[in-house]
């Protein structure tokens, strides 16, 4: 299956501070993007779909001025959480489709753990 | 109504048993159907698609049945290896890009010697 990267895989950052997660798509082309939060003993919540060389469509409830997405290339999306505080400590997951309609595999990053003090 | 429901578990069963998870999901349009294996910490990974003929992949069974909106996964001799969470998932009807996916909450499996 196709090789989606994350990076970091874990960051400790105090409050206040911004964070960017990368998340690249290593063998394929990825038009689309999604950003999934997840919390302990919770399942994945989708936050954003981040579409190359578009504004990213968020979902409801989640702020777009606070976590910043940037899908420059085909193979590279961005988040960022701004002014990080405690509560948005989580694991990150970006994850990618490859765009053939229904039935896709999504293929997951390994997630970002956001530990923030 | 949560649109896609689990049974959270945990399931505790021994090596070699048959256990069987179940899953609802709430939009009859839904068309892609999946179960994903989640390690403890780790991203999620396709276990496998769920097509309305049923399907196996060597000890797992998934079943599909549209008319009850119901999704089901086997898993038979039990390896001390699935012990995992088992994440059932559908696509979003309603959604403009059809990759969009609802996760379930996951199903707990711990399997012990």
């Amino acid at each position: 299956g196709a090789v989606v990267s994350q990076h970091p895989s874990w960051v400790i950052c105090k409050s206040g501070t911004s964070v960017k997660i990368e998340c690249r798509s290593l063998d394929f082309q990825a038009t689309t993007m999604f950003w999934y939060r997840q919390f302990p003993k919770q399942s994945l919540m989708l936050m954003a779909t981040s579409n190359e060389g578009s504004k990213a469509t968020y979902e409801q409830g989640v702020e777009k001025d606070k976590f910043l997405i940037n899908h420059a290339s085909l193979t590279l999306s961005t988040l960022t959480v701004t002014s990080a505080h405690p509560e948005d400590s989580s694991f990150y997951i970006c994850s990618a489709g490859s765009g053939q309609g229904y039935s896709n595999e999504q293929f997951f990053g390994p997630g970002t753990r956001l530990t923030v003090l | 109504r949560k649109e896609v429901e689990q049974d959270p578990g945990p399931f505790n069963v021994p090596e070699g048993a048959t256990v069987a998870f179940n899953c609802t999901y709430s939009n009859s349009a839904s068309q892609s159907f999946f179960w994903y294996r989640q390690d403890c910490r780790k991203e999620p990974k396709l276990l496998m698609s769920v097509y309305s003929s049923g399907n196996e992949d060597g000890r797992f069974t998934a079943q599909l049945n549209r008319a009850s909106q119901y999704i089901s996964l086997l898993i038979r001799d039990s390896k001390l290896s699935d012990s995992a969470t088992y994440l059932c998932v559908v696509n979003d009807p309603l959604a403009d890009n059809t990759d969009k996916l609802i996760f379930g909450t996951g199903t707990r499996l711990q399997v012990f010697p």
